[in-house]
């Protein structure tokens, strides 16, 4: 089945580091998605990427749609305590719409 | 902006008993999806409807059933619960008219703990 391969699996970063994420798929997607998970509660979607190659931004979230449709990479600049969870990757099935998760990247930032 | 109300929030059942976990999506979203997630796991899709129709199945157990109401809620049955219920379930809706790639936007999460 259609597998995603999301890294690094944590990380552990000072505050106001930059911090740089990435998925890759052995399958191509027409649309990746980004989530952040706090515990407990359910991801909030930070940035959706539509088509191959574009680059979006959100404030300090920077997301980028790989040319070939099989990646896609995160970056958070200058990084906040408040970035602290667990930051997914997602490709959204083009016949139904289901998504297929990264398995996460932990993010920890010292103050 | 509404967002996708889920209850309820927690739930503790014993073994072999059953459970009705409910999601209204966000107004005018026409599709309901279900998603399960362990302890450390990343979310796994259970099943999805649209306009009240199943529209796909993932790897749900057979002693889980589901449906989309004409008010698009949703309900999920779990029936005969194992320890291994034991998650967070997630409901996502969407506004498949654009497209089947549009954005899904999550709720909060019911937690069911089974004893």
């Amino acid at each position: 089945g259609q597998q995603l391969n999301q890294s690094p699996q944590s990380m552990f970063i000072q505050e106001g580091e930059d911090v740089s994420m990435n998925c890759t798929s052995s399958s191509i997607f027409n649309t990746w998605l980004w989530y952040k998970q706090d515990p407990g509660e359910g991801p909030v979607l930070l940035i959706a990427l539509y088509k191959a190659g574009e680059l979006t931004s959100n404030g300090r979230l920077t997301a980028q749609f790989g040319i070939t449709r099989k990646d896609s990479f995160l970056n958070i600049s200058a990084s906040i305590p408040s970035d602290v969870g667990i930051y997914f990757c997602a490709g959204v099935s083009s016949n139904t719409g289901k998504l297929i998760f990264g398995q996460g990247t932990t993010l920890q930032v010292k103050p | 902006a509404a967002g996708v109300i889920q209850s309820p929030r927690h739930l503790i059942k014993e073994k072999r008993e059953t459970a009705t976990l409910k999601c209204y999506p966000i107004p005018r979203h026409d599709t309901v999806y279900w998603y399960q997630q362990g302890p450390g796991q990343d979310p796994q899709f259970l099943i999805s409807f649209y306009e009240k129709m199943q529209s796909d199945k993932g790897s749900i157990p057979d002693r889980f059933s589901a449906q989309q109401f004409s008010d698009y809620h949703s309900e999920l049955n779990m029936s005969s619960l194992e320890l291994g219920d034991s998650a967070l379930y997630f409901c996502a809706s969407s506004l498949v008219g654009r497209g089947w790639t549009d954005t899904q936007y999550f709720g909060p999460g019911t937690r069911l703990t089974v004893l």
